[in-house]
């Protein structure tokens, strides 16, 4: 399994765009990159999956180059909601595969959004 | 639309006392996990299943016992209470097929071991 590794924390003001990169240099053919959010005493939510290139939501963006060894995700002018951790994970989700879909997380960012 | 659902959300126990957490999920996922998460840290992956009959061990499986009898419940087992097992449990579910096919979470369990 592919393990990530990103920045324990980051800090930004409300209305900045904050780019939160994770590293994952033996991330395998089959592995998609996924990104959650966690806010205290609450479970992770998904915010945002990709393969390769960029993925848009509503939420973030996604860009991963074409080596796939990083990503990074995009927060457009985040706010004091927006502080939360974020956690990167790489898994294989391969349709039909058998796989296991096992996904490890790693200690996340911890992102403060200070008015 | 209920989706993953712990209980209880709360408890304490004695040391060497026994309990099991409780997960279902009514999306009629395939695949359930169940992770802990210890204050300021990341989650760690105790156990996980693949389907009804079938489950795996995790990262930190020691201590922990599960069972998959239906596609619904994912249910986790603490047979001797330890403190080291004082931590936040998430119980999460997904399908399998390849992109935009995220872990859905539950609330979590907060278990203190006394």
């Amino acid at each position: 399994l592919a393990k990530t590794t990103q920045p324990i924390s980051m800090d930004s003001y409300e209305g900045q765009e904050v780019n939160i990169t994770c590293s994952h240099n033996n991330i395998a053919t089959n592995d998609y990159i996924t990104w959650y959010q966690q806010f205290p005493s609450q479970g992770p939510r998904f915010i945002i999956q990709g393969y390769k290139t960029k993925v848009t939501n509503e939420v973030a963006s996604l860009f991963i180059p074409a080596d796939r060894k990083s990503s990074t995700l995009s927060l457009p002018r985040v706010s004091l909601s927006d502080t939360a951790v974020y956690y990167c994970l790489v898994g294989d989700l391969e349709r039909g595969s058998g796989n296991t879909g096992k996904l490890i997380f790693g200690q996340g960012t911890t992102l403060q959004v200070k008015p | 639309n209920a989706g993953v659902t712990q209980t209880p959300k709360f408890r304490i126990l004695k040391i060497g006392q026994s309990m099991t957490l409780q997960c279902t999920q009514d999306m009629n996922h395939n695949y359930m996990y169940w992770y802990r998460q210890d204050p300021g840290m990341g989650l760690k992956l105790i156990y996980y299943s693949v389907g009804a009959g079938i489950t795996d061990k995790g990262e930190v499986p020691n201590g922990y016992n599960v069972s998959r009898s239906t596609t619904e419940d994912f249910p986790l087992r603490l047979e001797l209470a330890a403190p080291s097992q004082t931590s936040v449990y998430f119980c999460a579910s997904n399908s399998p097929g390849g992109k935009d096919q995220p872990q859905h979470f539950g609330d979590g369990t907060r278990l203190s071991i006394l």
